[in-house]
Parts: structure tokens; C-alpha cells; sequence
């Protein structure tokens, strides 16, 4: 069964810092790894893409892989408010079905 | 570019009725299209992988004849929900594949009564 787990959370943080989510899977053959946020009532958009080991930055938001340690993370600098929702990570499953496997979400709190 | 619409977005039925979802890529093509299921507070489970032109291929679990799909076309994929219950009260998304990615819909909130 493959498997992607993520501390549910909530993380709450003060406005302007950083925000660490954090990702484990246990497809050894997975290749690509995405970071969704989801509002409450929304479906999940899109914020970052990984592929390669090493970090990927785009704004405020670094994504970071290991795929030794089967680990993906996402770091939010100078966090918003308006940041606030739930974070979930999903890996792409080994071959080509192009599936996604989610893991639970982490809820982000920014207090202003 | 990238955009995936889901229509109705908000749905109430009685029991025993059947109610069918429509996913569209609206500007790109998408071979496969994922049908997904929300319930409050949970995370996304995937219900099936609609690929056009052929059956869909459904997760373990989901049962083929109440949740029907059809991939009718390179930007069109129905889920119908048949003879739905209160438990399959939720919120269905769809996605489309494209560009290396999946593009998720809006969301359709079903209620049945």
C-alpha cells in the first residue's frame, strides 16, 4: 500500500515567519512530488512542483526532496494570513498512470 | 491556461435519485481525467482514472455500478451517481491530466436527503 503521510496539524504560526510542512512516502519509485493548497470548501490549487533532489524556489515558497530519505517539505517565508489552509502533498505513483496519491493535509494557522 | 471546470457545483437530491457530474478541460485535451472524493476534514481519495475512449479503472473498493464514468470526449468526463444515498454525501472533484500535472475542478458539493 502506498502511502503518504503528513502531520495533520493545525501548525499555527505569527505573521512574517517561516512555516514548515513536511511530507514522508513510501514509493521508493516515485519521481514527482506536488504541494496543493485547499481552502475551506475549495478544491486543491497548485502552488509547487519537485522533481529532482535539492530545493525549488518560486516566491515565498521552497520546496525541498530527498528522495534517500523519502521526504519532501515546503518552507513559507514571511507568512500571511491569507496563507491560512490546509497543505497536501502528493506523490505521483511509480509507472505510468499518472495517479496521485495525497497525504492527510496539514492545516496552517498564521496569526496576524 | 490549464483550466478545468466541474458543473453543477452544488447539488441536493433525494434518495434513490441519480445525479451526474460533468468535468471539462476547457482549454487543453486530456486523455485521463481522475475523479476524486472529499469527505469534512479528510484528504482526497482517488474513486477512479476515466481515460477517453476506453472504461475507466476504478480503486479498490469503489463500486463500478453505482459510480458511473464515461469519457466521452478529449475535454468531457461524466460521473453519474446512481440511486445515491446519504452516505455518498461529499465533495467530488475531478482533475485532468495535462502538462505533467493534474488540474483539479472547482468541486461538486452533493447532499442527498
Amino acid at each position: 500500500q502506498k502511502e503518504v503521510e503528513q502531520n495533520s496539524g493545525p501548525l499555527s504560526v505569527p505573521e512574517g515567519a517561516i512555516a514548515s510542512l513536511n511530507c514522508t512516502y513510501s514509493d521508493r519509485g516515485s519521481q514527482s512530488f506536488f504541494w496543493y493548497r485547499q481552502y475551506s470548501g475549495k478544491s486543491p490549487e497548485l502552488i509547487m512542483s519537485i522533481y529532482s533532489n535539492g530545493d525549488k524556489e518560486d516566491g515565498r515558497f521552497t520546496a525541498q526532496l530527498n528522495k534517500a530519505s523519502q521526504y519532501v517539505s515546503l518552507l513559507i517565508r514571511d507568512s500571511q494570513p491569507s496563507d491560512s489552509a490546509t497543505y497536501l502533498c502528493a506523490v505521483k505513483v511509480s509507472g505510468n498512470t499518472g495517479k496521485l496519491i495525497f497525504g492527510q493535509g496539514t492545516t496552517l494557522q498564521v496569526k496576524p | 491556461g490549464a483550466v478545468v471546470s466541474q458543473h453543477p457545483s452544488r447539488v441536493i437530491c433525494k434518495s434513490g435519485t441519480s445525479v451526474k457530474i460533468e468535468c471539462r478541460s476547457l482549454d487543453f485535451q486530456a486523455t485521463t481525467m481522475f475523479w476524486y472524493r472529499q469527505f469534512p476534514k479528510k484528504s482526497l481519495m482517488l474513486m477512479a482514472t476515466s481515460n477517453e475512449g476506453s472504461k475507466a479503472t476504478y480503486e479498490q473498493g469503489v463500486e463500478k455500478d453505482k459510480f458511473l464514468i464515461n469519457h466521452a470526449s478529449l475535454t468531457l468526463s461524466t460521473l453519474t451517481v446512481t440511486s445515491a444515498h446519504p452516505e455518498d454525501s461529499s465533495f467530488y472533484i475531478c482533475s485532468a491530466r495535462g502538462f505533467g500535472e493534474q488540474f483539479f475542478g472547482p468541486g461538486t458539493r452533493l447532499t442527498v436527503l
